[in-house]
């Protein structure tokens, strides 16, 4: 059964604290996505991945980071928290040129 | 700018009856559109998808019909059951003067209740 698993399901930091979010899939893809998601706002790309040690920059890369050192695994990194980044996060992964995406449960990050 | 727009925030809908959702693009060089469902607490999951070769793509109890000229691409889901409630997503990509890697543009979701 193909996944992406997300390292956390509920995260509570604080405000300037440096957070690591993990998402590691299984199925030899090339492509993988970080996205938030918030009410009214849909899904907003932050960056994105085509290879190992590629990244792009999203819409909204402002305020993340994030690492790609292994095919299957792709963290995003909040520098210094903020609670404007409190969101439902989000990683997805996908063949090259590929129109479907395969998403993870998610990780819901509360910052106080 | 929202290349991909889904104006109706929720829907509510009977049981057993048609349950259509809509979504507008302003980008003319998708060529590719997906819907995508949403339970909470959990990732969204591919639903159905259409190619701009195609106007209408079925699967089950869910067709997906795209209208290019008008930008327009609707989700009927019919009949409709309780067990469907949830927020849907509308997604495209394209060959925006390159390869796209596979990046999707999403729709800011309906949400859809299904009362029995």
């Amino acid at each position: 059964d193909v996944k992406v698993t997300q390292s956390s399901r509920y995260l509570v930091k604080r405000t300037g604290e440096k957070v690591f979010l993990e998402c590691v899939q299984d199925m030899d893809h090339e492509n993988m996505f970080w996205y938030r998601q918030d009410p009214g706002l849909g899904l907003r790309l932050i960056y994105f991945s085509y290879d190992v040690k590629m990244k792009e920059k999203g819409d909204i890369p402002e305020g993340y980071s994030v690492s790609r050192e292994k095919k299957e695994r792709f963290s995003l990194i909040l520098e210094s928290a903020s609670t404007n980044q409190t969101s439902m996060y989000l990683c997805a992964s996908s063949l090259p040129h590929a129109g479907g995406q395969f998403f993870g449960p998610g990780t819901r990050l509360t910052v106080l | 700018d929202q290349q991909v727009k889904q104006n109706s925030p929720s829907l509510s809908v009977q049981e057993g009856r048609i349950s259509i959702l809509n979504c507008d693009y302003t980008n003319s060089m998708f060529d590719y559109f997906l819907w995508y469902k949403k339970y909470p607490a959990e990732g969204p999951t591919f639903l159905i998808s259409i190619s701009s070769i195609k106007d209408k793509n079925e699967d089950g109890r869910f067709t997906v019909f795209l209208n290019k000229s008008a930008k327009h691409l609707s989700l009927h889901i019919v009949p409709s059951q309780p067990g469907d409630s949830a927020v849907y997503f509308c997604a495209a990509s394209g060959r925006a003067g390159g390869t796209s890697y596979g990046k999707l543009t999403f729709g800011q979701g309906t949400i859809l209740t299904v009362h029995p």
